[in-house]
């Protein structure tokens, strides 16, 4: 079965620094990945998804940014943080379509 | 396009009664259904899903729910709910793409 991880759990950033957030998945090939965000309040917004290495799909406008460098490997970036950017961002990956996602324990980032 | 609507946000309940959490969608296409629960600062974990087949579907922590294609809903029961219950709700729906829209999310609180 598949395993994410995601670090770090939790995160306090300056505003106009940079973000570097990492998922990694074990027990799969192949898989799609995705990135989520919940902010206060909020459900989860999708904010990228990838089909495979360097394949990246932004679904929202927005001062982040992600990359794949690896199959199994999912990278979401910011080059100066903004305080709206706070939320928990949680990591997802899938195989099959009628499966849903497995997701990563989420990363609490408090940009101040 | 496909979308979930949940119609609580909130669901006070007592300890050993009985719980239902609404959702309903709407997809011009068939739709793989989903249930997932989140414990605070925590990842989401599936509860149950409907691929095909019987409309009652069963699954971990005794929840159930029942997909009504007519009235194109997916409520969520349980017949005695237990304090650790307590955590956030999430219904989903997939295409056969496999791309998941969430809901609000409901968040069932359970009272001794």
């Amino acid at each position: 079965s598949q395993t994410i991880h995601q670090w770090p759990a939790t995160l306090v950033q300056p505003v106009g620094s940079p973000l570097s957030l990492e998922c990694t998945v074990e027990g799969t090939s192949n898989p799609n990945l995705y990135w989520y965000r919940q902010a206060a309040g909020r459900g989860l917004q999708l904010l990228f998804y990838s089909v495979g290495i360097g394949q990246i799909s932004s679904e929202v406008p927005q001062n982040l940014s992600a990359s794949r460098p690896q199959d199994r490997q999912f990278i979401l970036s910011s080059k100066k943080l903004l305080l709206s950017d706070s939320g928990f961002y949680l990591c997802a990956s899938r195989v099959f379509a009628n499966y849903g996602y497995t997701f990563g324990s989420g990363t609490r980032l408090t940009v101040v | 396009a496909q979308s979930v609507t949940q119609l609580d946000s909130q669901v006070p309940v007592f300890e050993e009664a009985p719980v239902e959490l609404r959702c309903n969608y709407s997809s011009s296409v068939s739709v793989y259904l989903f249930w997932y629960v989140q414990y605070p600062n925590q990842g989401l974990q599936l509860l149950l899903k409907y691929l095909s087949g019987s409309t009652l579907v069963k699954g971990i922590n005794g929840f159930e729910a029942e997909f009504n294609k007519s009235q194109t809903s997916f409520h969520l029961r349980k017949p005695s709910v237990h304090i650790s219950d307590t955590a956030e709700y999430f219904c989903a729906v997939s295409d056969l793409g496999g791309k998941l829209t969430f809901g609000q999310g409901t968040i069932l609180t359970v009272h001794p």
